[in-house]
């Protein structure tokens, strides 16, 4: 559902450590999640998926955790980069195509 | 490369005019949406369309039309604007395979004053 207030969270991480950004959805039936990141000024980028018979998907120095019992999902960046900086967003897949995206977490990488 | 391109990247309005924002997408996907993205809210879901001429109110349709006349274009209208639908805009699209990845533009920075 939506967040209420003005204030992300934000996780600010070393370069070169491992980053964890973490999110709730709010409906048991989704059954597809995505990752997005958005730069500043810029629309969402696709960054990895995964479906709700899986519990752990890998990309290249990505990874999503999800936890259906908690209703639970999570992104894992290896070796976090200044590049990495960005507004991250989780959606579920609702109703066949409609995406419910959650409120987003401020990733902010000091060199 | 999968594009969706939104014609007004910054606009300025008056309160009371019709506002148009296009969306054009160059890989033929049967579905697209409109979003508006604010400070601590993330994206909401205002109109989205399965198909040429079909439209669904998504979760916020209020104060908004759209128009899907072409299969490639999806139109967002206000048609009063409002000084509360100062916003960013984002259109997207994806296939009409379930699970598909919906691919964003760049956004519409609208004020309205």
């Amino acid at each position: 559902g939506e967040s209420v207030g003005l204030h992300l969270p934000t996780l600010s991480v070393q370069e070169g450590d491992n980053s964890i950004i973490n999110c709730a959805y709010s409906n048991s039936a989704s059954d597809y999640f995505i990752w997005y990141k958005q730069e500043s000024g810029k629309g969402p980028q696709f960054i990895i998926d995964i479906r709700s018979n899986m519990d752990k998907r890998q990309g290249q120095r990505v990874t999503v955790l999800l936890n259906k019992t908690v209703k639970h999902l999570s992104l894992q960046i290896a070796a976090t980069q200044p590049g990495d900086s960005a507004v991250y967003f989780c959606a579920e897949l609702e109703y066949g195509n409609k995406l419910v995206f959650g409120a987003g977490t401020i990733l902010r990488v000091k060199s | 490369d999968v594009k969706v391109t939104q014609s007004s990247r910054y606009l300025v309005k008056r309160t009371g005019e019709k506002v148009f924002l296009e969306c054009v997408q160059d890989m033929d996907h049967e579905n697209m949406f409109w979003y508006r993205q604010d400070p601590g809210l993330g994206l909401r879901l205002i109109y989205f369309s399965y198909d040429v001429k079909m439209k669904e109110k998504g979760d916020i349709p209020e104060g908004y039309s759209v128009s899907r006349e072409k299969k490639e274009r999806f139109s967002l209208i206000l048609e009063s604007a409002s000084t509360n639908q100062t916003s960013m805009y984002l259109c997207a699209s994806s296939t009409g395979h379930l699970g598909n990845t919906i691919y964003f533009g760049e956004g519409s920075w609208l004020t309205v004053v």
